[in-house]
């Protein structure tokens, strides 16, 4: 399976401020993803990022406050945008590449004053 | 009603227990069903994964889905201190386009005390 570096891996921010995240993947797949997980709530998709097009956002997700870009088939980032204390998530890149399911980074865990 | 509701544990059992792990589902068009095992501060790492109903094993893992009940499993035998992480249930309509959305339980924790 493909290997998928993240980073920041973890970071303190302060309210108001963004962040941009950096999704690495060795290979190229055609479609990636990023997921927020909070405390005690489900993995829940925040948008589907495929190369060459606008990423799609799920319902409750707008791409004011969280900006995708997805310059190639490797790479993708995700911007966090004028952080609240709502925000401190982990932040999940995954990757899907045809029949095999999603797999995972290991997350950016984002905390905000 | 949630998409998927998972058992919320946490769960301790002794080494060597048998553990089973459920969720259930409300829709009936998922294809696809996955466990992912997250240990602390680290990423779902994908364990098994299953194609419409029925039973796949790998190793000490089985897993078991049956679409008529709209319930899925995960069974570990020998379970063993390794196994100590939180389960993921995740399931998809497919894996291309606007169908490999993953929708997931909110996951179990587990300890398994030596």
């Amino acid at each position: 399976s493909a290997v998928i570096s993240q980073k920041p891996s973890r970071d303190i921010c302060q309210r108001g401020t963004s962040l941009t995240i950096q999704c690495q993947v060795d290979s190229q797949v055609t479609m990636m993803f990023w997921y927020r997980q909070q405390p005690g709530q489900s993995l829940t998709l925040i948008a589907t990022a495929n190369q060459g097009s606008e990423a799609t956002y799920e319902s409750g997700f707008v791409i004011d406050k969280f900006p995708i870009s997805r310059p190639n088939l490797t790479f993708s980032t995700l911007t966090v945008s004028n952080m609240s204390p709502e925000d401190s998530s982990i932040y999940l890149c995954s990757v899907g590449a045809g029949s095999q399911p999603q797999h995972f980074g290991d997350g950016t865990r984002l905390s905000i004053l | 009603q949630k998409e998927v509701e998972q058992d919320p544990g946490p769960l301790s059992v002794p080494e060597g227990a048998i553990v089973s792990l459920n969720c259930t589902y409300s829709n009936s068009a998922f294809q696809y069903f996955m466990w992912y095992r997250q240990y602390s501060r680290k990423g779902p790492e994908l364990l098994m994964y299953t194609y419409s109903s029925g039973n796949k094993e790998d190793g000490r893992f089985t897993a078991q889905v049956d679409k008529s009940s709209k319930y899925i499993s995960l069974f570990i035998r020998d379970s063993q201190p390794s196994d100590s992480a939180t389960y993921l249930c995740a399931m998809t309509l497919g894996y291309t386009g606007a169908n490999s959305k993953l929708t997931f339980g909110k996951g179990i924790t587990l300890s398994v005390r030596p």
